[in-house]
């Protein structure tokens, strides 16, 4: 079993770039959860899919942030452009619904200089 | 509204000496409980949960809870700590749903040194 795959592990861009984390939950899972976690703020959920619709994105912080579910084995989170108050681990994570736990992938750490 | 409350940051116990962390919750109705462990670095680990039934959960690594609805806590306990738990652990709560997305509610975390 593979678990929660996330790409890329880190990634390091400047500001005002387009940054693209990836998300590939477990198979037969049908939610998937994006959060993002920082010493000051903790672990915040931005938002989450259910059978690929989003649910709830009021976690998003703001316009530059998109995330999309094209498929059940696939999602992206967007940052355009991106900023250094972006710096954080973003999270993914799948869970089947009606009170299943959630999985986590490794994360991705962001540094946005 | 729902809400986990971990009360202690961080806590600092003896390899081999019992550990308690707590965990208190407010919700509308009986949640799901769960406790997540996260070593530097990686994502985080359930370690157990608890749906219904008997209150005392066990876990993986040794690890257990107790559900006590008239405090609306659930705390992790464990008889005797290794190094190796050294970790941030989170408490989460979640809604009781038949279906579709369970989206959890985490704690600030509590994070557990182990000295030799």
């Amino acid at each position: 079993d593979a678990g929660v795959i996330q790409s890329p592990r880190h990634e390091v861009t400047e500001m005002g770039q387009e940054v693209t984390l990836r998300c590939k939950p477990i198979s037969g899972h049908n939610s998937l959860f994006w959060y993002r976690q920082t010493m000051m703020r903790g672990l915040e959920l931005l938002i989450y899919f259910n059978n690929n619709v989003p649910i709830d994105d009021s976690g998003m912080p703001e316009d530059r942030f998109s995330a999309k579910m094209p498929n059940a084995s696939f999602s992206t989170l967007k940052i355009q452009p991106s900023e250094p108050r972006d710096s954080a681990v973003y999270f993914c994570a799948s869970s089947l619904g009606g009170g299943g736990e959630q999985y986590f992938g490794p994360g991705t750490r962001l540094t946005v200089t | 509204a729902q809400s986990v409350t971990q009360p202690d940051i961080h806590i600092t116990v003896s390899e081999g000496a019992s550990l308690e962390l707590r965990c208190n919750y407010s919700y509308g109705a009986t949640p799901y409980l769960f406790w997540y462990v996260q070593s530097p670095g990686q994502g985080l680990q359930l370690l157990l949960k608890y749906l219904s039934g008997d209150t005392l959960v066990q876990g993986i690594k040794g690890f257990e809870a107790e559900f006590k609805r008239s405090q609306s806590s659930f705390n992790l306990r464990k008889p005797s700590v290794h190094w190796s738990d050294a970790a941030e652990y989170f408490c989460a709560v979640g809604p009781l749903h038949q279906t579709g997305a369970n989206n959890l509610f985490f704690g600030t975390g509590t994070r557990l040194t182990v000295i030799p």
